[in-house]
């Protein structure tokens, strides 16, 4: 059981290139999020998903996409990278919120825009 | 959202002390969380505690919900335990359901 996967676990990119992010997780989950973390500070949420299908923005949205195509996965899009979206980006996924389950996080992804 | 504060932010400790860690929230929630960052930035999931008291060996946490207040106790500290401690909430209701909110984090640190 693997749990919450991350592909790939570090990328360098130069401004103005694009990438995809992926997530896959095994446990079943409705719902995924994608989080990001700056220096000092704790992580804020970008996109999410409530299902197969369905995208919704968080917090800090601007700069990304996503896309639910299967329920297992969830990618976040970057497609004009800027230096300011150097960051460390996380996944997670859990069961319906209002059954109240934790949330279950990848080991991270660190993206540095050059 | 919902404000999530953590105190304190630094804390220093000599191996074998023990330590408390708050997390307040601003508003009332059905899930909190408590995270590890180790020193590799994989982030732990310590504890599900939206309300009660909850023990894992030398750790246990308690969250007072209708105070707005989660509590982190490490015992017997150990270098291992360095890191940064996230406390992390949902609200119960609206359209932030299934958000998590986190705090900045308490960066702990533990010396032999």
């Amino acid at each position: 059981n693997a749990g919450v996967t991350q592909t790939p676990k570090f990328r360098v990119l130069k401004t103005g290139q694009s990438m995809t992010l992926l997530c896959a997780q095994d446990m079943n989950h409705e719902y995924m999020y994608w989080y990001r973390q700056d220096p000092g500070m704790g992580l804020r949420l970008i996109h999410y998903s409530v299902g197969e299908g369905t995208t919704a923005k968080g917090e800090v949205p601007d700069g990304y996409n996503v896309s639910r195509l299967k329920k297992q996965n969830f990618l976040l899009g970057l497609e004009s990278a800027a230096p300011s979206q150097t960051s460390v980006y996380f996944c997670a996924s859990s069961y319906y919120p209002q059954e109240a389950q934790p949330q279950h996080f990848g080991d991270g992804t660190r993206l540095s825009i050059l | 959202g919902i404000q999530v504060e953590q105190s304190p932010p630094d804390l220093i400790l000599q191996e074998g002390a023990n330590s408390t860690l708050r997390c307040n929230f601003s508003d009332s929630v059905n899930n909190l969380q408590w995270f590890h960052q180790n020193p590799w930035g994989q982030l732990i999931n310590l504890f599900y505690i939206p309300s009660g008291t909850k023990q894992n060996g030398r750790l246990s946490a308690t969250t007072v919900a209708t105070e707005r207040y989660s509590l982190l106790y490490i015992s017997s500290s150990q270098t291992t335990d360095s890191g940064v401690y996230f406390c992390a909430v949902e609200r119960d209701r609206g359209s932030t359901l299934g958000r998590l909110y986190f705090g900045r984090g308490t960066q702990l640190t533990v010396w032999p």
